[in-house]
Parts: structure tokens; C-alpha cells; sequence
């Protein structure tokens, strides 16, 4: 069966440091991954899709990148962060399909202080 | 673009009673609709989907209908439990121009409270 794993579940970390967010998705290939942002009492901001390795499109302009070096491996990165960067981060996979829904990980909380 | 509209919360329910929350869309094409659900301090779980005009999903006692007159994908309980108490999200599935996949775009979710 399929799984996806996102890690860490929570971070701390201060104003102008890097990151470093990590998805794995495991029992399929070639999946569509997608990095989204939960701010509080706000919905799901699409942040950065990506249909294969080293293919990477991005939805908004912002402080953050993200990178697929593997074909189930999709991380997100900063170079510094900012408050604004505060929320809460879901990965998420799916196939091809208009009818495939995604699966989505656990979620990182991230606060930046 | 296409876009999802669902109710503001938070809504608060007695145990037992109806529930309904509401979802309309837009979208070119053909979209599938979902539901999704969200406990607290976790990611979200599909709930139910339909994927195409009249289809009924169902799941956990939960219902919700495509409706492509009224754009609409209302989901519905005859009878909530304390433990449905979540954040309840409508999304649509459909085609990421020139980018070969088939992006999800969520409503901003509705936070459901069913008291005892």
C-alpha cells in the first residue's frame, strides 16, 4: 500500500534561518507531488506542485523553493525565513487523473520566531 | 481560475442533529469533487468524492451530490457524533493548464463542533 511520510512534525526555528522540509511517498511511482500552506483560520494555499523529477512549478511568489531530486522525494527549503512563514505544511501526493484524489502527510507545524 | 466557496464556520451542532455544509464552485470542464476532513493536528483524509454530474458520495454517513445546475456539492449527516467534531474542506480536481496534472483547489474549510 501506498504512504507518504513528512518530517518533522513540528519546528521551531528563528527569524532568517534556513529550511529544510522533507516528503517521501512510498509504493507508487511516478507521483504528483504538491507542498501546501495552512495559515491559521485560513484554507489550503497551493504552494509549489511537482509532476517528475526535477520538474517544479511554482503557484505564488515567495520565500520558499522546492526541490525533487528523487521521483518520491520532494523537499521545500528556504534560505531565510520570515515571520510570514509561520503555518502549518502539508505534503501531498496523487496520479495522473482528474478523478485520483491526493493523499496528503501528517503535516509540519512550523513556527518562526 | 476555478475556485470553491464553502460556508464560514465554525459551526456548532448537538449531538444528533442535521448537518449540512455548503460548497459551490467554479471551474471550466469537468471537475471532480471532493470532501475532505482534517482532525485536529493532522493532515486531511478523503471523505467521500463523485466524479461526474448526479453522482452521489457517501462515506461514514456522510453524503454529498454533484450537482452541475446548481454548481454545487453540499455535504450532508442525518445525525453527528462528538466525534465528526473537525475541520470539513470541499475541493475540486481539475486540469493544470499546459503542466500534465490535475491540480486540487480547496474551499478554506469549515470547522464543525458537536457538543454532547
Amino acid at each position: 500500500s501506498q504512504t507518504i511520510h513528512q518530517w518533522p512534525a513540528t519546528l521551531v526555528q528563528p527569524v532568517g534561518s534556513p529550511l529544510s522540509l522533507e516528503c517521501t511517498v512510498e509504493g507508487t511511482s511516478n507521483p504528483n507531488l504538491y507542498w501546501y500552506r495552512q495559515a491559521a483560520g485560513r484554507g489550503l494555499q497551493l504552494l509549489f506542485y511537482s509532476v517528475g523529477i526535477g520538474q517544479i512549478s511554482s503557484e505564488v511568489p515567495q520565500n520558499l523553493s522546492a526541490s525533487r531530486p528523487q521521483d518520491r522525494q520532494f523537499i521545500l527549503s528556504s534560505k531565510k525565513l520570515l515571520l510570514s512563514d509561520s503555518g502549518f505544511y502539508l505534503c501531498a501526493w496523487n496520479l495522473f487523473g482528474v478523478h485520483t484524489e491526493a493523499f496528503f502527510g501528517q503535516g509540519t507545524r512550523l513556527t518562526v520566531v | 481560475g476555478d475556485s470553491v466557496t464553502q460556508m464560514e464556520g465554525p459551526v456548532t451542532l448537538s449531538e444528533e442533529a442535521f448537518l449540512t455544509i455548503n460548497c459551490t464552485y467554479t471551474a471550466t470542464g469537468y471537475p471532480s469533487l471532493f470532501w475532505y476532513v482534517q482532525y485536529p493536528g493532522e493532515g486531511l483524509q478523503l471523505l467521500l468524492k463523485a466524479t461526474k454530474a448526479d453522482d452521489k458520495g457517501s462515506n461514514k454517513g456522510f453524503e454529498a451530490t454533484y450537482r452541475k445546475e446548481t454548481t454545487s456539492f453540499h455535504l450532508e449527516k442525518g445525525s453527528v457524533q462528538v466525534s465528526d467534531s473537525a475541520v470539513y474542506f470541499c475541493a475540486l480536481s481539475a486540469s493544470a493548464s499546459g503542466a500534465g496534472s490535475y491540480q486540487l483547489t480547496f474551499g478554506k474549510g469549515t470547522k464543525l463542533s458537536v457538543i454532547p
